[in-house]
Parts: C-alpha cells; structure tokens; sequence
C-alpha cells in the first residue's frame, strides 16, 4: 500500500511568487494535514482538511492556504512568498474522524526561498 | 507560546544503555499523547502513543510514561542501539468531541547513541 506522497521534492522560489505544493494521503484516509518544519524549529501545524473541508488552522497569515479535492488529494498554496518560508513542508493523513490521532507523514517537500 | 515543550534539543547515550526522552505539556485538554521518530531527508515516523486515562504503554524496548498532575511524559529506550540515533519529537491531541485533531509537536530532541 502506498504511503502518502508529496510533489515537488524540491521547490525554488524567490521572494514574492508562489509555491504550490501537493499531497495525495494513504488510500482510505480522508484527512489531510499540512505542517511546517522551519530550520531549528519542530513542527509548526498549518491545516487540516477533513472530506474538503477546512477544520483548523495553525497560526500562519493568510497568505498560507490549501485546499482538499474531491478525491482527498490536498494542494497548500503560499503566496507573497518570504524568506522565512524557506522550510520542509510536512503533508500527512489519517483515517476518518474517531481515529486514535496517529497521523501517517509523507517525505515532505523542501522550499527555498531566494 | 509553546503546549508541548521539549527541554533538551539533543542527548547522547551509550549502545546498551538507556535513553530516556522528556516532554511537558500546559493544555490540560490533550488527551492522546505520541511520540515520533525522524531521520534526515525522511518524514517523522509513528513510534508509540498513550491515552491520558493511562500511565504507562509499552512496545518492546520503548516505554511511554504519562504523568498527569505533572503534565509530563517520558519515553524510554531500553537497550538504545544506534540505530535509534534521529529526532524524537513528542506530540499531543486534543479531544474534539471524542475524535482526535490535529497534532501539537514539541521542538524536537536529537537522540545520539554511540556504539
């Protein structure tokens, strides 16, 4: 069984483009969390999209938004790209709602920023 | 203002020996509380979870203990290998309305074990 995937591996940007990123969870998860990884800092939480909603979000301005597709697959857009966006970008998915709370990662995708 | 704090960003511990991971917690509404593991270039892995209705789980040579009134939990490793040399990052979750959420993770500690 596949686990999740996360496209591009790596992204180069500059400052105020934008990236977009993607997720495809484990087959069966409705779930989609996205989490930020900057360097020295743990996991910053982003998003989470449940059956193509948004359930919560993490302390990050606007800018940082995403969506879920109909076929649970997720897409995380940040605009007005900053240095300081220059992380690894954590995607990962659960089970549907009544999960235990174990969430399963992807690679991540790695964004510059220059 | 951090929820799940992990004091000590890196310990080295001899092969054999344990190894024993710390985490403190403020948010009194975290009820499910894990640990991951992460290599370089990898994402984190599950390792071992407990419940906040108990104090103790256990998985082979990994122990999670929870204390409550002290809002702390500890991991252990017993006997390290080097192999178990990456980041253990703790994480919680809060309860929303019987179902779990998003994860809340501490900053991390580098777990060194030298053979």
């Amino acid at each position: 069984e596949a686990g999740v995937t996360q496209s591009p591996t790596h992204l180069i940007k500059t400052r105020g483009q934008q990236a977009t990123l993607r997720c495809s969870p484990i087959s069966g998860h409705t779930s989609v969390y996205w989490y930020q990884q900057a360097l020295g800092l743990g996991l910053q939480f982003l998003l989470w999209y449940d059956e193509g909603e948004e359930r919560n979000r993490g302390n990050f301005p606007p800018r940082f938004s995403g969506r879920q597709f109909p076929n649970y697959s997720s897409e995380l857009n940040v605009n007005a790209l900053e240095l300081e966006d220059s992380a690894l970008y954590l995607c990962a998915s659960s089970p549907p709602l009544g999960n235990t709370g174990e969430l399963f990662f992807g690679e991540g995708s790695r964004l510059t920023v220059l | 203002d951090q929820q799940v704090k992990q004091n000590s960003p890196s310990l080295s511990v001899q092969e054999g020996r344990i190894s024993i991971l710390n985490c403190d917690y403020t948010n009194s509404m975290f009820d499910y509380f894990l640990w991951y593991k992460k290599y370089p270039a990898e994402g984190p892995t599950f390792l071992i979870s407990i419940s906040s209705i108990k104090d103790k789980n256990e998985d082979g040579r990994f122990t999670v203990f929870l204390n409550k009134s002290a809002k702390h939990l500890s991991l252990h490793i017993v006997p390290s290998q080097p192999g178990d040399s990456a980041v253990y990052f703790c994480a919680a979750s809060p309860n929303y309305g019987g179902s779990q959420g998003n994860l809340i993770f501490g900053k991390g500690t580098k777990l060194s074990v030298k053979p």
